[in-house]
């Protein structure tokens, strides 16, 4: 199956900046999707991110204040951009692992905390 | 879009006790997983089981798909095993997850 490596782990941001986060992949894949886990709550959605077009956003999520790039098969990155602390979360990547037997698979998390 | 129900919420064992874990669905799907959440955030793929039973060591999950339900059985559990359970189910790659149960195995 697909191994993601995502960086960084962790970080704390004074609000009002932006975090760049990135995701690469050990194999070339079509879909990417990011996610975002609220303190004490469930994985939610943000965007799904193909390769050679724009992001897809769920509904609540806006380009503008999540921006993300997918310049090839195996890389995409998530940007938090004007942060505040309602956006203290973790995020995630995850892809497919391939193949029909193995479902998705995600990175290990960016333990994100604005202050 | 699809529903997703976990229960219990919250589940408290102690040691060497078993337990089952439900997840809902609300809609046919194509992939359902389960996974554990370790204390620092990680997703730790448990099982790949849109259908059928699957044991791994302690654990084993049986999905009924025309039921629309999946079960995760923990035996003999240890404080190890404490953590967050998500279900997650799909249809052409995005995943809903359900809001998880909060496990905790007291020694």
């Amino acid at each position: 199956s697909a191994v993601i490596s995502q960086k960084p782990s962790r970080d704390i941001c004074q609000r009002g900046t932006s975090l760049t986060i990135q995701c690469q992949v050990d194999s070339q894949v079509t879909m990417m999707f990011w996610y975002r886990q609220q303190p004490g709550q469930s994985l939610t959605l943000i965007a799904t991110a193909n390769q050679g077009s724009e992001a897809t956003y769920e509904s609540g999520f806006v380009i503008d204040k999540f921006p993300i790039s997918r310049p090839n098969l195996t890389f995409s990155t998530l940007t938090v951009s004007n942060m505040s602390p309602e956006d203290s979360s973790i995020y995630l990547c995850s892809v497919g692992t391939g193949g029909s037997n193995y479902g998705y698979t995600f990175g290990s998390g960016t333990r994100l905390t604005v202050v | 879009g699809i529903q997703v129900e976990q229960s219990p919420p919250d589940l408290i064992l102690q040691e060497g006790a078993n337990s089952t874990l439900r997840c809902n669905f609300s809609d046919s799907v194509n992939n359902l997983q389960w996974f554990h959440q370790n204390p620092w955030g990680q997703l730790i793929n448990l099982f790949y089981i849109p259908s059928g039973t699957k044991q791994n060591g302690r654990l084993s999950a049986t999905t009924v798909a025309t039921e629309r339900y999946s079960l995760l059985y923990i035996s003999s559990s240890q404080t190890t095993d404490s953590g967050v359970y998500f279900c997650a189910v799909s249809n052409a790659g995005k995943s809903t997850f359900g809001d998880g149960t909060t496990l905790t195995v007291k020694p």
